[in-house]
């Protein structure tokens, strides 16, 4: 199993539509999740991190944690052109200080 | 606030060249820095980062290596470029904290031919 999974896609959602893109992570991984955005020729910028188990909320972003399944979830809702990207789930590996890295899923959101 | 520089943005090479490449971060002390390749499509590869002065961690054998001279440079290089060297190399910074999210600069696309 790799380290931290996701789903390469591509995910198509309709404007206005809630966007689901889905992660799930091996023990070798901790606790602390990140949800970063990478847009075409771009480098990645942050905008989740969860640490705790249940939901957190910022703006139309929703991160979900569930330690239990081992399963990281980030909803975008009101999904706008401009939320189209690859969108690339991180987690933080337990013995070292090093985030494991996702695929990455690649969202288009068509109008 | 913190902000991370990384040059050159693009970088054309001859397969059997030098190369170095730098980042530094600014308005933070001691943090943890890390270098990624990523390929055309692909995913992000860690190669290396770095808790210290002097302390390097290499993540992937390669013809690559990477020194941190100072508290906040970091510098990527190789003797003898390799076409499989091509990429977006990107470097990134994380406080020297745990449970921190890493940041990353703006990324260098390097070409071998």
């Amino acid at each position: 199993q790799k380290e931290v999974e996701q789903n390469s896609g591509p995910l198509s959602v309709p404007e206005g539509a809630i966007a689901s893109l889905n992660c799930t992570y091996s023990d070798r991984v901790s606790q602390s999740f990140f949800w970063y955005r990478q847009y075409s020729g771009k480098s990645p910028e942050l905008i989740m991190s969860i640490y705790s188990n249940g939901d957190k909320e910022d703006g139309r972003f929703t991160a979900q944690l569930n330690k239990a399944s081992q399963y990281v979830s980030l909803l975008i809702r009101d999904s706008q052109p401009s939320d189209s990207a690859t969108y690339l789930c991180a987690g933080l590996y337990s013995s070292a200080s090093k985030i494991i890295f996702g695929s990455g899923t690649r969202l288009s959101i068509r109008p | 606030s913190q902000t991370i520089h990384q040059w050159p943005a693009t970088l054309v090479q001859p397969v059997g060249s030098p190369l170095s490449l730098e980042c530094t971060v600014e308005g933070t002390s001691n943090p943890n820095l890390y270098w990624y390749r990523q390929a055309a499509g692909r995913g992000l590869q860690l190669l290396f980062y770095s808790v210290g002065i002097g302390q390097i961690s290499s993540e992937v054998p390669q013809n690559l290596s990477a020194s941190r001279p100072q508290d906040r440079q970091f510098i990527l290089s190789s003797k003898k470029l390799l076409l499989s060297d091509s990429g977006f190399y990107l470097c990134a910074w994380s406080p020297g904290q745990v449970n921190q999210p890493q940041h990353f600069g703006d990324g260098t696309r390097l070409s071998i031919l």
